[in-house]
């Protein structure tokens, strides 16, 4: 069983269109990131969101748009997509309870977006 | 501003050679420290974390790392490299429920 599952693995797409990126967790985490690595191998946040709430929001262009619909599940969709927007996706999960704030990240496998 | 700093973008040694992979962070509070490893094309797995307690920390595959508060450092070595060690290896602290990632360091091991 995978405990952070994203979908699709590879996604190979034309500048201008419309994608969105899936992850589920069942690890029972309250809280959710995406996360974006480019070339460098640089990891960047973009969200995070807890128990359906987002609670960071990086300076990221308004094209990218998560949605929670549970605190189990984490999309991204990207708007108008262009080269620059190509990269490695992370979601992690971990879990945050009030007074232990040690919580490790839990990684998916990654989605490598390439934008032609 | 919490800050993390990787020295060294690449790090090669001989198989059955010590690893010494350095990380410095900066943190306006006691950190929660973190390193990862990423294989090819593969998500990053925990090694090993400090959170409180013992300064040495023992982790996965023979990885150990230390908190040392003075120097704001926080190693990753292992005595002996073994040729599947080789990936990408993150360090990362944790403040405030927020990570922030080095830029990683690739170990390449040699035969």
């Amino acid at each position: 069983d995978t405990a952070v599952s994203q979908t699709p693995k590879y996604l190979v797409t034309q500048m201008g269109n419309d994608k969105s990126i899936k992850c589920e967790q069942n690890l029972g985490h309250d809280t959710m990131y995406w996360y974006k690595q480019d070339s460098k191998k640089f990891l960047k946040i973009m969200f995070s969101y807890n128990n359906k709430e987002l609670i960071i929001n990086e300076t990221v262009p308004n094209r990218f748009s998560p949605k929670s619909p549970d605190k189990a599940h984490l999309n991204l969709h990207i708007n108008s997509l262009e080269l620059g927007d190509s990269a490695v996706y992370f979601c992690a999960s971990s879990q945050e309870r009030t007074g232990i704030a040690s919580g490790e990240l839990f990684f998916g496998e990654g989605s490598r977006l390439t934008v032609l | 501003a919490q800050s993390v700093t990787q020295l060294g973008s690449h790090v090669s040694v001989s198989e059955g050679a010590l690893v010494l992979l350095r990380c410095n962070y900066s943190s306006s509070v006691p950190p929660y420290l973190f390193w990862y490893v990423q294989y090819p094309n593969q998500g990053l797995q925990l090694l090993l974390k400090y959170t409180t307690g013992a300064t040495l920390v023992k982790g996965i595959n023979g990885f150990e790392a230390e908190f040392k508060k003075s120097e704001t450092s926080f190693h990753l070595t292992k005595p002996s490299a073994h040729m599947s060690d080789a990936a990408e290896y993150f360090c990362a602290v944790k403040n405030f429920n927020k990570f922030y990632f080095g830029s990683g360091t690739k170990l390449n091991v040699k035969p």
